[in-house]
């Protein structure tokens, strides 16, 4: 099956730690993003990358780094210096940009000891 | 900036019954406009995607319009099912910009 997995579903972080979200896609698209769900609000987006060995902040990328180093995979980690990292945690991909159809992957809940 | 409101943020309606969920953006200078559902701890499933050039798009039992000068969309639902109980969540994107912009979402129940 064709699709974005996200691990692990829930992850805790503990003060001072820094952890890492994975996102891995098979449907051979090139743009892949993160975007970060709190409860009752819409989704932010922290970065996004169009292509491998590129990747660009979005509107909340403080406290937060990525990496592209192959097309199918745009991990996500959250370190030490996001001092409010609880949320529900999506990635996403689409062929080339924003302006296309958007696929998601099932989320990953971090939550802080 | 551009901002997107839904409004309500929770609606709930009887099955059987056709529905109107509200999709509102502030800038009209939009690429296009995506309706999404989510289901509770899960991801967002792309429903319709309408292009800048168009006034309405047909999946199933979901019907979305666009009005860009007026800065509104919205999307029916005929025949509501329990099953499609969830948020629905709007989102726009402009031209040049690499991001979409999305609403809070609307939580739909359909009770049996």
């Amino acid at each position: 099956d064709g699709g974005i997995t996200q691990s692990p579903k829930y992850l805790f972080r503990k003060e001072g730690q820094n952890v890492t979200l994975s996102c891995e896609q098979n449907l051979n698209h090139d743009a892949m993003y993160w975007y970060r769900q709190d409860p009752g609000q819409g989704l932010r987006l922290i970065y996004y990358s169009q292509i491998v060995n590129d990747f660009q902040k979005g509107d909340i990328a403080e406290g937060y780094s990525v990496s592209r180093e192959k097309k199918e995979s745009f991990p996500l980690t959250v370190t030490s210096a996001q001092k409010n990292p609880t949320a529900f945690y999506l990635c996403a991909s689409s062929i080339q940009g924003a302006g296309e159809k958007l696929f998601f992957g099932s989320g990953t809940q971090l939550s802080v000891l | 900036k551009q901002e997107v409101t839904q409004i309500p943020a929770a609606l709930s309606v009887p099955e059987g019954e056709n529905l109107v969920l509200n999709c509102s953006f502030t800038d009209s200078a939009i690429y296009n406009l995506q309706w999404f559902r989510q289901d509770p701890g899960k991801g967002l499933t792309s429903l319709l995607l309408i292009q800048s050039s168009q006034r309405e798009q047909t999946s199933g039992r979901l019907n979305a319009s666009l009005d860009k000068s007026s800065g509104r969309s919205t999307l029916y639902i005929a025949a509501s099912q329990p099953g499609d109980s969830a948020t629905y969540l709007c989102a726009v994107s402009s031209r040049g910009a690499q991001k979409l912009v999305f609403g809070q979402g609307t939580r739909l129940t359909i009770n049996p």
